[in-house]
């Protein structure tokens, strides 16, 4: 696909499981950035990665969120031990490369913890 | 630190007017990078039009302008002739170059009415 996609959709979890979330960028792209929109917000940048660069982790809200990204390409963000407040649309976008000005975005993914 | 506002978190405006979305802007660089998105209710984040801070000329894209204007450090979104596809959310952001991530405004639900 030409896009940036995402997978699931939609996730229902319980509160305490884990769960991941997948990305895939558009060809290509070096960089990619995961951001989190709560109910009526704008978003929140979560984490960033640019080629084999260490990931800028700094918008990771606490140690029960991490991400990866094997191969330089796809990407999945994990959140460990879920809670309520953990319920949101999770963004990704990716980037040509660092010099770039464009974001492209996934339809992202929708999670709702009970 | 780098912040966005928009004042306004509604607007109603009918079908084939101008309407005009306000965003300003803060931070202490020299050389940045403004966006506007779109984000209809499907949830997909659409980009719509880019300002450099060096640029000298407004951004056009079709029915898009950006007014920027750079000493009161705003950059409102102008839609010429709305259509009713253009109800949605809109986001203003912006992008440092010494940094990766976006930062975005709370965003303005625009509703054109027939």
């Amino acid at each position: 696909g030409a896009g940036v996609s995402q997978s699931p959709s939609n996730k229902v979890t319980e509160k305490g499981k884990d769960v991941e979330l997948r990305c895939d960028p558009i060809s290509g792209h070096t960089a990619l950035y995961w951001y989190r929109q709560s109910l009526g917000q704008g978003l929140e940048f979560l984490i960033y990665f640019q080629g084999n660069s260490a990931p800028d982790k700094s918008g990771l809200p606490s140690d029960r969120f991490s991400a990866e990204r094997t191969g330089g390409s796809v990407s999945t963000l994990t959140i460990q031990r879920t809670q309520q407040e953990d319920s949101a649309v999770y963004l990704c976008a990716s980037i040509r490369d660092a010099m770039a000005d464009t974001q492209y975005f996934g339809p992202g993914t929708r999670l709702t913890v009970l | 630190a780098q912040k966005i506002t928009q004042t306004q978190p509604g607007m109603f405006v009918q079908e084939k007017e101008a309407v005009t979305l306000d965003c300003t802007y803060d931070t202490s660089d020299q050389s940045y990078g403004l966006f506007w998105y779109k984000q209809p209710s499907s949830g997909e984040m659409i980009f719509l039009i880019y300002q450099g801070s060096y640029d000298e000329q407004n951004a056009t894209e079709g029915r898009y302008s950006l007014n920027f204007q750079k000493a009161r450090k705003s950059a409102n979104l102008v839609i010429s002739a709305s259509q009713l596809g253009d109800s949605a959310m809109y986001f203003c952001a912006m992008r440092d170059r010494g940094a990766q991530k976006l930062v975005f405004g709370q965003g303005t639900r625009l509703t054109i009415n027939p």
